[in-house]
């Protein structure tokens, strides 16, 4: 089992829809979440974190629940600038080691 | 804002050859640096985990021979690929932790480097 998994899309959405990404998580170790969106031949770039009380930025809001190891994103009014790829991110401390993992990704087509 | 600078971004070597990777965290110290590749159409493989002043922590199935990673400074991490071939040609991004006081613990990515072996 991986340790992120994502539906890999593609979502195909009308602008102005809402469209909600899930991602789970296997590792319970797990403490810091984030949401990254990838441009294509880009670096993922920080949308935003996850906390479990549920946070929200404009259009976007994150949820976390610990209990069932699972993320989510919701995009409200969908715009066309916010077709990309959407990473679910895990960060976990094992030990001496810091572990920032990827989800494999869910593909975003926002169509005028 | 903090910036990762990766350079180059950009590399076509030949075969065989060996290529030089770096990754600065420009404005803030990163005591981890993790790296990463990504093949066309998939996700963001870890690879490492880089801690200055230490060796490397390698994900299982990375050859530590073959990518060669040195964290000698609170700012600069590199990534080497030795007797490349073909199919080592990928999409190589850094990320830094900024660990500073109010930061957070954000993690911020390189531009990425596209290597490409011929």
């Amino acid at each position: 089992r991986k340790e992120v998994e994502q539906d890999p899309g593609p979502f195909n959405v009308p602008e102005g829809a809402t469209v909600a990404f899930n991602c789970t998580y296997s590792n319970s170790a797990s403490q810091s979440f984030f949401w990254y969106r990838q441009d294509c031949r880009k670096e993922p770039k920080l949308l935003m974190s996850v906390y479990s009380s549920g946070n929200e930025d404009g259009r976007f809001t994150a949820q976390l629940n610990r209990a069932s190891q699972y993320i989510s994103l919701l995009i409200r009014d969908s715009k066309l600038s916010d077709s990309a790829t959407y990473l679910c991110v895990v960060l976990y401390y094992g030990g001496a080691t810091n572990k920032l993992i990827f989800g494999t990704g869910t593909l975003l087509a926002v169509q005028p | 804002g903090a910036v990762v600078s990766q350079h180059p971004s950009r590399v076509i070597c030949k075969s065989g050859t060996s290529v030089k990777i770096e990754c600065r965290s420009l404005d803030f110290q990163a005591t981890t640096m993790f790296w990463y590749r990504q093949f066309p159409k998939k996700s963001l493989m870890l690879m490492a985990t880089s801690n200055e002043g230490s060796k490397a922590t390698y994900e299982q199935g990375v050859e530590k021979d073959k990518f060669l990673i040195n964290h000698a400074s609170l700012t600069l991490s590199t990534l080497t690929v030795t007797s490349a071939h073909p199919e080592d040609s990928s999409f190589y991004i850094c990320s830094a932790r900024d660990r500073g006081f109010g930061s957070g613990n954000t993690i911020y990515f390189g531009e990425g480097s596209w290597l490409t072996v011929v």
